[in-house]
């Protein structure tokens, strides 16, 4: 199975500043057949579900926010929040899917500094 | 509007089983896999199983083979979650996803997930 990395595992931004969460692979997410990376980032706040934000690494779930935007490719991939609100404190989660396995990474909790 | 529903969590001795419960509304339940994604308290999320939209694919992570079987029933839009030998590794809060997908078939992420239903091993 695929291994997530995230990091860092928590960071305090200022409000209205940029916060960038990296996420890697352990192998490459990139599928040939749609050059697509199957690549989710997610956020969850406490006491709830996770909800999605981000899928294939850079196309943002409907009515997400475009403050939110992903890049990256392969095995390396990063979420950023370019404009930190109040509203955005919450733990963020990247996952992988290969051959209808997923694989989540360790989380990132985003804090106000 | 699309709603997921776990139930049958509780407490539970070592070694004992738990059938989880997913029931699902507001979309066309045989067209779309499910997922079931775990945490436990103050942990991360943990991928458990999923079955495909007909209950021809199943796939199940590490930490739950051989444990654990996953079924649906497309009459009641449900699927359902057996957990055999359960140990205190398996208490978390257990929730369903819909598995979105676009026009080719392409996997897009867990775009609905439930509120969870806990469940808890302890003597």
């Amino acid at each position: 199975d695929i291994v997530m990395t995230q990091s860092p595992d928590s960071l305090a931004v200022s409000l209205g500043e940029r916060a960038t969460i990296n996420c890697k692979s352990s192998q490459s997410v990139l599928y040939s057949s749609n050059n697509k990376n199957f690549l989710g980032w997610y956020q969850q706040k406490p006491g709830q579900p996770p909800k999605l934000l981000i899928y294939w690494a850079s196309t943002r779930e409907s009515g997400v926010p475009d403050r939110f935007s992903g890049s990256g490719s392969g095995t390396d991939f990063t979420l950023t929040i370019s404009s930190l609100q109040a509203e955005d404190v919450a733990v963020y989660y990247c996952q992988a899917y290969y051959r209808n396995v997923l694989s989540f990474g360790g989380g990132t909790k985003v804090e106000i500094k | 509007q699309v709603q997921l529903v776990e139930s049958g969590g509780g407490v539970v001795q070592p070694g004992r089983s738990l059938r989880l419960s997913c029931a699902a509304s507001g979309f066309t339940f045989s067209n779309y896999a499910i997922h079931w994604v775990r945490q436990a308290p103050g942990k991360g999320l943990e991928w458990v199983s999923v079955i495909s939209y007909d209950g021809n694919t199943i796939k199940y992570g590490d930490s739950v083979k051989g444990r654990i079987t996953i079924s649906r029933d497309n009459s009641k839009n449900t699927v359902y979650l057996q957990m055999n030998s359960l140990t205190t590794e398996d208490t978390a809060v257990y929730y369903c996803a819909r598995e979105n997908y676009d026009s080719s078939g392409y996997y897009e992420g867990l775009d609905h997930w439930g509120q969870g239903t806990l469940v808890t091993v302890s003597s």
